[in-house]
């Protein structure tokens, strides 16, 4: 079935460093890849999401990049501050009718020390 | 806050018990699925119903049964509870009934199966 791995599993980096999250699926039918981060005690929120029809997206300290043909995507942050300190989830979905579903990765524990 | 609510926060049973998670989406949105979170694991999708009528399933189990009614609201039924069952079940909204649409996820319900 598909599948997402995500790695590392713990990130720390010291303030002001750029921190990147890979991610690799499985279903070369995935087009929609979004990132969603999760505060401790909260839901999961997104971040930054990209299409396959896009190789790179940025919002501000933010981007996303994807490689259709490797099947690998990854999340950079660039200048962290504390409050990006989080779980970061990477996941993808095909949408395909009757499969239409986002599997996401293990998570990504990112610690930025001030 | 997402907009997505939850309730109960925090549930505690014994094995064998049977349980009612509910939800309500954002308003607008038609779209309501489910996820369980055990203890350092990713999310794991659970099933997706989109304006009353189940769209997807994931790794359901068959003692877990879902249902989203008239005025959108959904619940999410687990009986014949085991340990395994204990983790946080969150929900999320989005407007479509695809998953490239973005999802908001509520604050969950954390399960505790003594």
């Amino acid at each position: 079935g598909e599948n997402v791995e995500q790695h590392p599993s713990t990130l720390s980096v010291q303030e002001g460093d750029s921190a990147v999250i890979k991610c690799t699926y499985s279903d070369s039918a995935s087009n929609y890849f979004p990132w969603y981060k999760q505060e401790l005690g909260k839901g999961p929120q997104l971040i930054i999401d990209i299409r396959s029809n896009v190789g790179e997206k940025k919002d501000q300290r933010i981007a996303v990049t994807l490689n259709k043909t490797a099947k690998h995507f990854s999340l950079h942050i660039t200048e962290t501050q504390p409050e990006d300190s989080a779980v970061y989830f990477c996941a993808a979905s095909t949408f395909v009718p009757e499969t239409d579903k986002l599997i996401f990765g293990t998570g990504t524990r990112l610690q930025v020390f001030p | 806050d997402s907009g997505v609510t939850q309730t109960p926060k925090h549930l505690i049973t014994a094995t064998g018990q049977r349980v009612t998670l509910r939800c309500s989406p954002r308003s607008g949105d038609l779209s309501v699925y489910w996820y369980q979170q055990s203890l350092d694991q990713g999310l794991q999708f659970l099933i997706h119903y989109y304006n009353g009528e189940e769209r997807a399933k994931g790794n359901i189990l068959e003692r877990f049964s879902a249902q989203q009614f008239p005025d959108l609201h959904s619940e999410l039924n687990l009986s014949s509870l085991e340990l395994g069952d204990s983790a946080l079940y969150f929900c999320a909204s989005s407007v479509g009934r695809l998953t490239n649409n973005e999802q908001f996820f509520g604050p969950g319900t954390r399960l505790t199966v003594l």
